[in-house]
């Protein structure tokens, strides 16, 4: 079982719909990232979480500490949000810094 | 400024052969990772380097990988006798210190292809 697990792994909206994307994660860590990726692009941080929630733009990340588990949101979607959203986490045990990933929610979003 | 760059942005070997792939991380940053993406999958850790030195390598799956990074800036990452299987994206970031709060921004990848 992958210590970070995202859901669903691929997502099909309709332009304006409210989108969420779920991570789950089966370690102690110090903080939660939210990473996008374009096809045949690099990977932009979108938020870095260590409690409560973040906002920018259309864009809401959530973390929940106790129950091991982030959202992030994106209200009113549009096509260019179609990429592939990642999350990765800090573990507590280990170097601290490196990133330990999911394996990604591809997100289409259709006119 | 410049971002994180990456050269070759593609390379295509065969197999048995050496290969090297180059990683410029924005200017100041001490910290430098690399990671490698199969198709697919989400990014998986190969090493870090904290200045000079490799602070966690226990990402790099053999002996056949290594990577340096002499001077604290530029690193490359060696593979010595590709295989099939170390055909993926390698993908470089680096960081302003290596704390875990600092955000990581990734370079655009090197798509290695060992036929």
């Amino acid at each position: 079982k992958n210590e970070v697990e995202q859901s669903p792994q691929n997502l099909t909206a309709q332009e304006g719909e409210f989108i969420t994307i779920n991570c789950s994660y089966s370690v102690g860590i110090s903080a939660l990232h939210w990473l996008q990726q374009h096809p045949g692009g690099g990977i932009v941080s979108l938020f870095m979480l260590s409690s409560g929630k973040k906002k920018h733009g259309r864009l809401i990340a959530t973390i929940n500490i106790q129950e091991k588990h982030s959202s992030l949101h994106i209200t009113a979607s549009h096509p260019r949000d179609s990429a592939v959203y990642i999350c990765a986490v800090n573990r507590y045990t280990g170097t601290a810094s490196k990133l330990t990933f999911g394996t990604g929610t591809r997100l289409q979003v259709t006119l | 400024g410049a971002g994180v760059s990456q050269t070759p942005s593609n390379k295509v070997t065969e197999k048995g052969k050496y290969v090297e792939l180059r990683c410029d991380p924005i200017s100041g940053h001490t910290a430098l990772y690399w990671y490698r993406q199969s198709l697919g999958q989400g990014p998986e850790f190969l090493i870090y380097f904290q200045g000079t030195g490799a602070a966690d390598d226990s990402g790099l799956p053999n002996d056949r990988f290594f990577a340096v990074r002499p001077e604290g800036s530029v690193s490359t990452l060696k593979i010595q006798r590709t295989e099939r299987g170390d055909s993926a994206v390698y993908l470089c970031a680096s960081s302003l210190r290596g704390s875990p709060t600092d955000t990581q921004y990734f370079g655009p990848g090197t798509r290695l292809t060992v036929l």
